[in-house]
């Protein structure tokens, strides 16, 4: 079975630019979960969807960041505009039910 | 919000040693997982512990979630090259707002000399 896909697995972008991140979760998984590792933060979780629902985003660090799930598989979080503050690995993660939180490859995005 | 301590930051360590890393927070948790993460990928689960005072093994590993619902710790008996990577401990909780979610550590950094 596929796992979590997550692309790009690299983004190198400028400040002010929009960037898009993609994740396809497990199929047959009900729950998404976005997070950003840092070395100074660590593993932070920024939102997650039940059945494409957003049920919690207060981990969304500002309006810069948006998160969508138009369909039960596939999720977008955005970052517009971008800045260097942004730059870290953001990860995906699916589960069934509030069972093992299966995690993406991570996307690992610069901002110069 | 809550918060993991999660000890030792790096262990540099010679094959064949057994490792003990642990997590440590003012918050109760009501489940305690251990992860591994290799260079870059993402997190794996390796352990979930769901009763305090539970005691699960996984191969040469073990883990207890401790007895005040506040700690955890991993043991890795006779560690191997394989071993090496970032181990995180997360524990899961319950907001006020009736969402659950995980707080993570900051990871211990494992290698493994050979």
């Amino acid at each position: 079975d596929a796992g979590v896909i997550q692309s790009p697995r690299h983004e190198v972008t400028e400040m002010g630019q929009e960037v898009t991140l993609r994740c396809k979760p497990i199929s047959g998984h009900d729950y998404l979960f976005w997070y950003r590792q840092t070395m100074m933060r660590g593993l932070e979780l920024l939102i997650y969807f039940n059945n494409n629902v957003p049920i919690d985003d207060s981990g969304m660090p500002e309006d810069r960041f948006s998160a969508k799930m138009p369909n039960a598989s596939f999720s977008t979080l955005k970052i517009q505009p971008s800045e260097p503050r942004d730059s870290a690995v953001y990860f995906c993660a699916s589960s069934r039910a509030r069972g093992t939180q299966y995690f993406g490859p991570g996307t690992r995005l610069l901002v110069l | 919000g809550q918060q993991l301590n999660q000890s030792p930051q790096s262990m540099f360590i010679q094959e064949g040693e057994d490792v003990s890393m642990n997590c440590t927070s003012s918050s109760i948790f009501n489940t305690w997982l251990w992860y591994k993460q290799d260079p870059g990928e993402g997190p794996v689960l390796l352990i979930a512990l769901y009763k305090a005072g539970e005691l699960t093994s996984n191969g040469r590993l073990t883990a207890q979630f401790g007895i005040t619902r506040k700690d955890s710790f991993l043991n890795i008996s006779a560690s191997i090259p394989s071993d090496v990577g970032i181990y995180f401990c997360a524990g899961r909780y319950l907001t006020q707002g009736g969402s659950e979610k995980l707080v993570f550590g900051k990871g211990t950094k494992l290698t493994v000399n050979p």
